[in-house]
C-alpha cells in the first residue's frame, strides 16, 4: 500500500533554475492537491486537480505550473525558482474534494531549497 | 471572513500530564472540522474529524475534539501523553463544500 509518493524528498536549487517535483498515488483516488508549508503560515493550497486534464489555482498559485495528463500522477513545477518558493511541498489526494468533510490524504513532503 | 485560528504555536507538556490544543473559527456558513498530526519529517495524517451528530469526537492515539457551535471551537484534548505524541498538530476547517483552511499548526513538545 504506497499511498502517496513525492520526489524528490530534498532538492537544492539554484535561483531562476526550472524544478519538477513528482507526485504518484496508487489509490485512484480523483482529486490531487499541492500545498506548501511555511513557518506562520500552515498549509497552504497551490493548485489542484478533480480528474485528469482538469486543473485550478489555490490560494498560492504563482510561479507555480502543473499538469496531469494521468489520474495517478500530479508535477509541479516551478519554472523559474525563486527565494520565496523555499518551502516542504506537501502532494496530497482524497476521493471527493476538499470540502464537504472529505478526508485529505498526504505524502511526506519535498523538502525544497532555493539559495 | 473565513478563518481558522490556532493561538498556541508550541504547548510544552510533561509525560502523562494533560494537554488541550485550542482552534477557533470564524464562519457564517456550516463547517466540518478536523484535526491533522505531523510527526516529524512525515506528512500529515487525520486525527479525527467532525462532520455532525455528536460534538464530542475520539480519534486515534487516545485523542478526542469537542465541537463548540456557540464559541466557535474545537479544541483538542488528550488526558494522558506520551513522548511519542510529540508533533505538530494542525487544525483545518472546510466551510461548507468548498473550501478547507488550515490553521497555523501547533507543536506539541512532551518531555519526560
Amino acid at each position: 500500500d504506497a499511498g502517496i509518493t513525492q520526489s524528490p524528498r530534498y532538492k537544492i536549487t539554484e535561483t531562476g533554475r526550472q524544478v519538477t517535483l513528482m507526485c504518484h498515488q496508487t489509490w485512484s483516488h480523483s482529486y490531487m492537491f499541492w500545498y506548501r508549508q511555511d513557518l506562520g503560515h500552515g498549509l497552504r493550497l497551490i493548485y489542484y486537480s478533480a480528474a485528469a486534464d482538469i486543473t485550478d489555482k489555490g490560494e498560492v498559485p504563482d510561479g507555480y505550473v502543473v499538469s496531469r495528463s494521468k489520474t495517478e500522477n500530479f508535477p509541479l513545477t516551478l519554472e523559474s525558482a525563486t527565494r520565496s518558493q523555499t518551502s516542504v511541498y506537501f502532494c496530497a489526494s482524497s476521493e471527493e474534494g476538499q470540502g464537504a468533510g472529505n478526508t485529505i490524504y498526504f505524502g511526506e513532503g519535498s523538502w525544497l531549497t532555493v539559495v | 471572513a473565513q478563518s481558522v485560528t490556532q493561538l498556541d504555536s508550541q504547548v510544552p507538556v510533561f509525560e502523562e500530564a494533560p494537554v488541550e490544543l485550542r482552534c477557533n473559527y470564524s464562519s457564517s456558513v456550516s463547517v466540518y472540522l478536523f484535526w491533522y498530526v505531523q510527526y516529524p519529517n512525515q506528512g500529515l495524517q487525520l486525527l479525527l474529524k467532525y462532520l455532525s451528530g455528536s460534538t464530542l469526537v475520539k480519534g486515534i492515539n487516545g485523542f478526542e475534539a469537542e465541537f463548540n457551535k456557540s464559541q466557535t471551537s474545537f479544541h483538542l484534548r488528550k488526558p494522558s501523553v506520551h513522548i511519542s505524541d510529540t508533533a505538530e498538530y494542525f487544525c483545518a476547517v472546510s466551510f461548507g463544500f468548498q473550501k478547507l483552511v488550515f490553521g497555523t499548526g501547533t507543536r506539541l513538545l512532551v518531555s519526560p
